[in-house]
């Protein structure tokens, strides 16, 4: 299994509904991101959560981080058709080269139906 | 402020040729990571430069890839010789602060071998 793994793989709701995803991870993190790639394009930074954070809000955003069950969600409130992309949850952490690189899960896809 | 840009967006080679991707991080990020997501498969990371130095390149597949970042300013990534599995997108990313902030990514060239 890996790092950041996201719950559901896809999720399919209706416009002005909330959307919930989570992320699971294995090892102690310095940071926990999400991100959110629309179909053949870039990721597109979303937030950082700290790991001495519990909940951040931006915009319909909210993400919380459990580092007790190495777990984070990410809600998204009042959807909307634009919100349909996929979402990924990434994990930093000192791997000993001091690089802090990001380790992602496979993603949920949500799509919003108008 | 201009994000980070990558060239080319798309790169269609046949196995054994040689192909260069670049990318130009944000102005005055210090770090740049290379990352790829081949077919079905989560984002990986590749390597990780401080300017014009290497920090940790325990992602690099194999020694037909070799990136530079000469100067500290844009990065190549080169492939020689590109094999089939060497298709995928590859993204690049640029951060202020090593494990303090957010990596910003660029929009990824998708390489095909055939």
């Amino acid at each position: 299994s890996q790092q950041g793994e996201e719950d559901p793989q896809a999720l399919s709701i209706q416009e002005g509904e909330n959307a919930t995803m989570n992320c699971s991870y294995k090892t102690s993190i310095n940071n926990l991101q999400w991100y959110r790639q629309n179909s053949g394009r870039g990721l597109v930074h979303l937030i950082l959560i700290r790991s001495n954070e519990r909940e951040k809000h931006s915009g319909r955003l909210r993400v919380t981080l459990d580092t007790s069950k190495k777990s984070s969600s990410l809600l998204i409130t009042a959807s909307r058709a634009a919100d349909t992309a996929s979402y990924f949850c990434a994990t930093d952490g000192d791997s000993g080269a001091g690089s802090y690189q990001l380790t992602f899960g496979k993603g949920t896809k949500l799509s919003v139906i108008p | 402020e201009a994000g980070v840009t990558q060239f080319p967006s798309h790169s269609v080679i046949e196995k054994g040729q040689t192909v260069t991707l670049r990318c130009d991080p944000i102005s005055g990020h210090d770090n740049l990571y290379w990352y790829r997501r081949v077919m079905g498969k989560e984002i990986k990371f590749l390597l990780h430069f401080v300017k014009e130095s290497k920090q940790d390149e325990s992602g690099m597949p194999n020694n037909r890839f070799l990136a530079e970042r000469t100067g500290g300013t844009y990065s190549t990534l080169k492939v020689q010789p590109a094999e089939l599995e060497d298709s995928g997108v590859y993204f690049c990313a640029s951060s202020q602060v090593r494990g303090r902030s957010e990596q910003y990514f660029g929009p990824g060239t998708r390489l095909t071998v055939t």
